[in-house]
């Protein structure tokens, strides 16, 4: 079984300042890694996800991650936020084989502050 | 493209009322198909997921059950809410077959039990 831990419930940050979400995994055997945003009243939104290969992803909206697989983690970073990235951030893992059944992280808020 | 609908958006309930939200998903076929519940402040809690028509895997026991009477939609539903039903429900798509696809969410339905 497969369970995620997001280290920071909530993150003020000022605005254009850079922002780490932490996410950090266990299982015991390799899975694939997805970072989701939810804006207010709103489903999630796939921002980035790790299948293989390089260990640093980028996606939308100028996030990227980097997977770290002896530290099994898996870090969501920003180099300047910006007002419109106030949400809530989930990190979230899959074993690679059977459907895919996430399994989520407690989620971030991220507060971006004038 | 494809798109995933979910109704209704909010719902307030009395409890001991039947329920049933509903989501179809378009511009796919043989979609996978999920249920998950998101508690204020907490992450998201997968209840059942499908990978096809009449398929049903329920993740925990509860007072819920799904249906998925057609290819691309995906039914959840109960005889009789309780007040621990509350919460923010969110269904999603994946494509089939693929476990390294990222899941698709749909806004949720903001369900509230009086």
């Amino acid at each position: 079984a497969q369970s995620v831990t997001q280290l920071d419930s909530q993150v003020p940050v000022f605005e254009e300042a850079p922002v780490e979400l932490r996410c950090n995994y266990s299982s015991s055997v390799s899975v694939y890694l997805f970072w989701y945003v939810q804006y207010p009243n709103q489903g999630l939104q796939l921002l980035l996800k790790y299948l293989s290969g390089s260990t640093l992803v980028k996606g939308i909206n100028g996030f990227e991650a980097e997977f770290n697989k002896s530290q099994t983690s898996f870090h969501l970073r920003k180099p300047s936020v910006h007002i419109s990235d106030t949400a809530e951030y989930f990190c979230a893992v899959s074993a690679p084989k059977g459907a895919q059944k996430l399994v989520f992280g407690q989620g971030t808020r991220l507060t971006i502050n004038p | 493209s494809q798109t995933i609908h979910q109704w209704p958006a909010t719902l307030v309930q009395p409890v001991g009322s039947p329920l049933s939200l509903e989501c179809t998903v378009e511009g796919t076929s043989n979609p996978n198909l999920y249920w998950y519940r998101q508690a204020a402040g907490r992450g998201l809690q997968l209840l059942f997921y499908s990978v096809g028509i009449g398929q049903i895997s329920s993740e925990v026991p509860q007072n819920l059950s799904a249906s998925r009477p057609q290819d691309r939609q995906f039914i959840l539903s109960s005889k009789k809410l309780l007040l621990s039903d509350s919460g923010f429900y969110l269904c999603a798509w994946s494509s089939g077959g693929l476990s390294n696809q990222p899941q698709h969410f749909g806004d949720g339905t903001r369900l509230s039990i009086l």
